[in-house]
């Protein structure tokens, strides 16, 4: 199965952190991507985990652990233009996304 | 270098024609994917295509259709459409054929079938 789960809304305070986590069936999946988009916008690259652990890049951290089909997104030092969805999408194999429904961030002064 | 293109970028259509919508990669990218993104499903994977070959294919009906040319650009086709394909559809290029490699999205078409 490819059951993706992801809270459907969150909302933090400007400065703040966040941490948005993504659960899926492990099974065919051999990493993971997590992409931003705004309303009415495509989809744009985050991050992405092939292996077990950490990845930092700037504010944007994702961590994954394939064993357990779970991730996360923390995002640090939120800012207003943080506001969008955060779509978790597990690799299905040469290229096949899939995504989750999102996690829709509001971000508040 | 310039990004992902797709046309046309809006699209009105009505029940049982068929539409054909073209994407261009970015400029040295093989891997084209095809997605479709509506409010009650989300982002939904329809095909991947590398070196003119469709490797990859997701759950939708035979209705949807697509080719990759020699220089790379794609099309995807819907014939018959129904009210329900009204969707924007996403096309993402890839630089590499494996499963290792970022997608960048282009900004879509918006597909409305009445």
């Amino acid at each position: 199965g490819q059951n993706i789960d992801q809270p459907t809304e969150m909302t933090a305070t400007e400065g703040a952190i966040v941490q948005i986590n993504c659960t899926y069936q492990t099974s065919g999946f051999n990493g993971l991507f997590w992409y931003q988009q705004h309303a009415g916008e495509a989809p744009t690259f985050l991050s992405y985990n092939v292996l077990d652990g950490l990845e930092e890049k700037g504010r944007f951290s994702s961590f994954l652990s394939r064993s357990k089909g779970y991730s996360y997104l923390l995002l640090k030092e939120l800012q207003m233009k943080d506001s969008a969805s955060y779509l978790c999408a597990p690799i299905g194999g040469y290229n096949k996304l899939i995504f989750g429904a999102g996690t829709r961030l509001a971000v508040h002064p | 270098k310039a990004g992902v293109t797709q046309t046309p970028r809006y699209l009105i259509k009505t029940r049982g024609q068929q539409v054909t919508l073209s994407c261009s990669p970015i400029s040295g990218h093989r891997s084209v994917s095809w997605y479709q993104q509506t409010p009650g499903q989300g982002l939904q994977f329809l095909f991947e295509y590398f070196s003119e070959t469709q490797r990859n294919k997701g759950n939708f009906p035979g209705r949807f259709s697509g080719r990759q040319f020699s220089n790379s650009r794609s099309e995807m086709n819907v014939s018959t459409l129904e009210l329900g394909d009204s969707a924007l559809y996403l096309c993402a290029s890839s630089s590499q054929g494996g499963d290792s490699y970022e997608q960048y999205f282009g900004p879509g078409t918006r597909l409305t079938v009445t």
